[in-house]
């Protein structure tokens, strides 16, 4: 079965830091990795998205790596701001293989305080 | 250029009550898919319209049904609303497979 697991599943930083968030996922075959901010009770926002050969991709003071041998994945946030409080979720998909639904994580929920 | 419209943004409905929800795509997508998010929870794929059929349908019961017009836009509807049906319900549009966009949704009460 496909998942995507997420870490930590809550986390809470001071304003100024940087921070982590990983995800681990087992779905194959493997089309590309995707990370998403989500303000409660609102739709996901697209970060970045990144195939298999991509390692690395950044958008702003976002910057997503992915390790496709290990199925890995991690978000940086740098020099957090409180906007940034929201869940990141991880999505990945194999579409174009005869799926075409997202497998989502259940999402990292991050908060920044000043 | 409009993104993903969802319609209503909030419902409140009576256990065993019907409903429907709305999604038009973004401008140029033709592909509909929908996402059922329960509370502290990622989104449960329900369903994906593409040329007005179900391409492809996720783990939930023929209570939840769906359709697509000819100008891309999608209805969910759900019979015999449960109060395990409480969420959010999500829209999301694409070229095909590309550009997923997701509306902000709509959340329903089930009471």
């Amino acid at each position: 079965k496909n998942q995507v697991e997420q870490s930590p599943q809550s986390l809470i930083i001071l304003e100024g830091k940087n921070c982590t968030l990983q995800c681990n996922y087992t779905v194959s075959p493997f089309s590309n990795l995707r990370w998403y901010k989500q303000d409660t009770g609102r739709g996901p926002v697209s970060l970045t998205i990144m195939t298999f050969s991509e390692n690395t991709k950044s958008n702003g003071r976002y910057t997503a790596t992915l390790d496709a041998d290990t199925k890995q994945s991690s978000l940086h946030i740098t020099a957090s701001q409180l906007s940034d409080s929201a869940s990141y979720i991880c999505v990945v998909s194999d579409l174009g293989a005869g799926s075409y639904q997202l497998t989502f994580g259940k999402g990292t929920k991050l908060s920044v305080i000043p | 250029d409009a993104g993903v419209t969802q319609s209503p943004t909030h419902l409140i409905k009576t256990r065993g009550q019907q409903v429907t929800l709305r999604c038009s795509p973004k401008s140029g997508h033709d592909t509909v898919s929908w996402y059922q998010q329960a509370l502290g929870q990622g989104p449960q794929f329900i369903f994906q319209y593409y040329e007005e059929e179900e391409r492809q349908r996720g783990n939930f019961p023929d209570r939840f049904s769906g359709h697509q017009f000819p100008n891309y836009s999608s209805e969910l509807n759900v019979n015999a609303l449960l109060l395990g049906d409480s969420a959010l319900y999500l829209c999301a549009s694409s070229f095909q497979n590309y550009g997923y966009t997701f509306g902000s949704g709509t959340r329903l009460t089930v009471v």
